[in-house]
């Protein structure tokens, strides 16, 4: 979904370095989320936004931070990168504003590839 | 947390078949079940999604149907084509979060045989 951006789209790095991933989106969505997805395992939930000012740990937070820097963008930080968080990041949205209709839509960016070595 | 699984893993069709993958979760009060495409090299798009008012959707040749008594639901696609190839993935409400947020099964890959 060209609205929502992942940079970079791959990434090579070394053990113990600072990674961040940023994710920007013009669907004009508050709500954002991080996922993981390894093989077999689909996506898992890192961290979610509801808004710029509400953060909310997914179920495998651990190594991992986030930034809201502003409604469109949403950013996820490895502070010392290790081999087993090789894999592929998904940054995602959806329109709260509709949300009392209950959940909606999530609408995901390309992803990045990230290797750890 | 939500638990859901989905069954198969891999699924290989002619073209032309039907092809059904199905989800069961674990809590009752989920009302909202999405269907996810992936393609290779992208992220996942939704194809459909159904609420818990409902018991089966349609949108040519996919539908979805849900059983809610039985916590299960099912995606179906008929007159597969090559390019329904792909992996799929189904989710239901993550509980620990509110339902705020949504918890995926673990994938399956669709391969249809020209």
């Amino acid at each position: 979904d060209a609205d929502v951006t992942q940079t970079p789209r791959n990434r090579i790095t070394k053990t113990g370095k600072r990674i961040m991933l940023e994710c920007s989106q013009t669907k004009g969505h508050d709500r954002m989320y991080w996922y993981r997805q390894d093989p077999g395992l689909g996506l898992r939930l890192i961290y979610y936004s509801f808004d710029v000012k509400d953060i909310n740990k997914g179920e495998i937070s651990d190594g991992y931070s986030v930034s809201r820097q502003a409604q469109a963008k949403f950013s996820l930080s490895l502070e010392s990168a290790i081999p087993n968080q090789t894999a592929l990041y998904f940054c995602a949205t959806s329109d709260g504003q509709r949300a009392s209709g209950g959940n909606q839509p999530q609408h995901f960016g390309d992803g990045t590839r990230l290797s750890i070595l | 947390g939500e638990n859901v699984e989905q069954h198969p893993s891999t699924l290989s069709v002619q073209e032309g078949d039907s092809a059904v993958i199905k989800c069961t979760y674990s809590d009752s009060a989920s009302n909202y079940f999405p269907w996810y495409k992936q393609e290779l090299g992208k992220g996942p798009q939704l194809i459909i999604d159904i609420r818990s008012n409902v018991g089966e959707k349609k949108d040519q040749r996919i539908a979805v149907t849900l059983n809610k008594t039985a916590k299960h639901f099912s995606l179906h696609i008929t007159e597969t084509q090559p390019e329904d190839s792909a992996v799929y993935f189904c989710a239901a409400p993550q509980k620990d979060t509110g339902r705020r947020a949504l918890t995926f099964g673990s994938g399956t890959r669709l391969q249809v045989q020209p």
